[in-house]
């Protein structure tokens, strides 16, 4: 079965920063691309990252580039996302999830396993 | 970014029932739409991929159609385990996009 387990988060000071790790375990990593999806509380799902198989082509939801970074590390099995310049709006729990094929693309895009969730909160 | 809008935002339905959640798109996404259910303090589950093509493990109950724009899931026979939120997903434009969700209640 596959499992992926997120961590690093926690309470951080706005303007702060955080690094999150999602290790993988039961499958490939290093044939899969990977994502970062949030939830902020109460609300919906939003996808903000994603990474292919090999590291080669990462992608951001608009609003974030620049301050998220989406890394991989496949000797370690290992997803990262540095989050740099937090805000109060970025509390939310961050999801990895797994996609589907090699790349981010269509139709590869879909999330067909998901960790369990690292909650990040931004306040003074 | 494609809009996703899912309706209704809440339904409540007894054991049994079937039901249908709509999701429309604000521009064509072809085929390319995933069904998530999610229960609350847990990750979302994939249940559906490519708009009608169910996930393994996944309860035949559940079924998926539409095409470009409009979309429906639909639970046939309702079950107490099935009381979540379920997402759809588009996934044929970047950013990929997500419905704001439809929260389904046992009566």
């Amino acid at each position: 079965e596959v499992h992926l387990l997120e961590s690093g988060g926690g309470l951080v000071q706005p303007g702060g920063s955080l690094r999150l790790s999602c290790a993988a375990s039961d499958f490939n990593f290093d044939t899969y691309a990977m994502n970062w999806v949030r939830q902020a509380p109460g609300k919906g799902l939003e996808w903000i990252a994603g990474i292919s198989d090999n590291g080669a082509d990462t992608f951001y939801t608009d609003a974030l580039r620049g301050r998220f970074t989406i890394s991989r590390e496949n000797s370690r099995d290992t997803l990262y996302l540095q989050m740099n310049d937090l805000r109060a709006e970025d509390t939310a729990t961050y999801f990895c999830a797994k996609g589907v094929g090699q790349t981010v693309v269509t139709p590869n895009n879909y999330f067909d396993m998901w960790g369990q969730g690292a909650l990040v909160t931004v306040s003074s | 970014d494609i809009q996703m809008t899912q309706s209704p935002p809440t339904l409540s339905a007894s054991v049994g029932q079937r039901v249908t959640i709509t999701c429309r798109a604000s521009q064509t996404v072809g085929g390319w739409l995933a069904w998530y259910q999610q229960k609350p303090g847990k990750a979302p589950r994939l249940l559906i991929y490519d708009a009608s093509t169910l996930n393994g493990g996944v309860p035949s109950r559940f079924s998926g159609s539409g095409s470009a724009t409009e979309f429906t899931l639909t639970i046939n026979s309702l079950q107490p385990e099935d009381s979540a939120i379920y997402y759809c997903q588009q996934y044929n434009s970047y950013a990929w996009t997500f419905g704001q969700g439809t929260k389904v209640e046992i009566k």
